[in-house]
């Protein structure tokens, strides 16, 4: 058992560009989060997937953001369009589902920066 | 909705005090989850403990013990015998009932606790 684990771990941008993180769960995980998280503040929930089903959004995940888990295994995020305000930390955690409190398990992040 | 308030934004104690820190929740759910995690400078999230809505004993771990009290919708957390590598962010979360609000965990903003040596 590795940990989640995420590429890239500090990613440097222009704003408009686009950007692609990857996570990848602790193995036998079957639910993946993606969460944000600024400067001085705790971290936000973007989006969760069951396998490879995408169960709930939160309203900060806005249309230039897009989340896949293709084949239930690792995940991405992409941002188009970038803007300063998407400077952030971007956290994915896993947990298995079939642990009923289902404690989730933090990667340590991709930071990014928008110039 | 669903909300935590971490009051503490920051603490320092001197090495081998006692801290507390403290957790308000707020939830409609009649069944919830409280977690706290520890944030190190390296940033990565380190799970510490869970509690259960319908299980209000408190608990110790070694140097860490945890106050969960429903009356007050408070859970605590105490470092007894603070020591250098404590040093952090604490985070307190919610996990609501799947059926009412959903898997995410809600976080508090956190207290940066400094243990000087």
């Amino acid at each position: 058992d590795t940990g989640v684990s995420q590429d890239p771990r500090h990613k440097i941008t222009k704003r408009g560009q686009n950007v692609t993180f990857r996570c990848d769960p602790i193995s036998e995980h079957n639910r993946l989060y993606w969460y944000r998280q600024t400067l001085g503040q705790g971290p936000e929930f973007l989006t969760y997937f069951q396998n490879e089903a995408q169960l709930e959004k939160s309203r900060l995940l806005s249309d230039r953001f897009s989340a896949e888990r293709p084949k239930g295994s690792f995940s991405t995020l992409e941002i188009q369009r970038t803007e300063q305000g998407d400077s952030a930390m971007y956290l994915c955690a896993s947990s298995d589902k079939l642990v009923e409190f289902g404690e989730q398990f933090f990667g340590p992040g991709t930071r990014l920066t928008v110039l | 909705a669903q909300k935590v308030t971490q009051a503490q934004t920051e603490i320092s104690v001197v090495e081998k005090e006692d801290v507390t820190l403290d957790c308000v929740y707020e939830t409609r759910d009649t069944t919830y989850y409280l977690f706290w995690y520890k944030q190190p400078p390296s940033g990565e999230l380190v799970f510490l403990i869970r509690r259960n809505s319908f299980d209000e004993q408190n608990e110790i771990s070694g140097r860490y013990s945890w106050n969960f009290q429903k009356s007050t919708s408070s859970f605590n957390f105490t470092i007894t015998a603070s020591q250098v590598v404590d040093s952090a962010v604490y985070f307190c979360a919610l996990r609501g009932q799947e059926e009412t609000s959903g898997s995410r965990l809600t976080f508090g903003e956190g207290t940066q606790l400094t243990v000087n040596p």
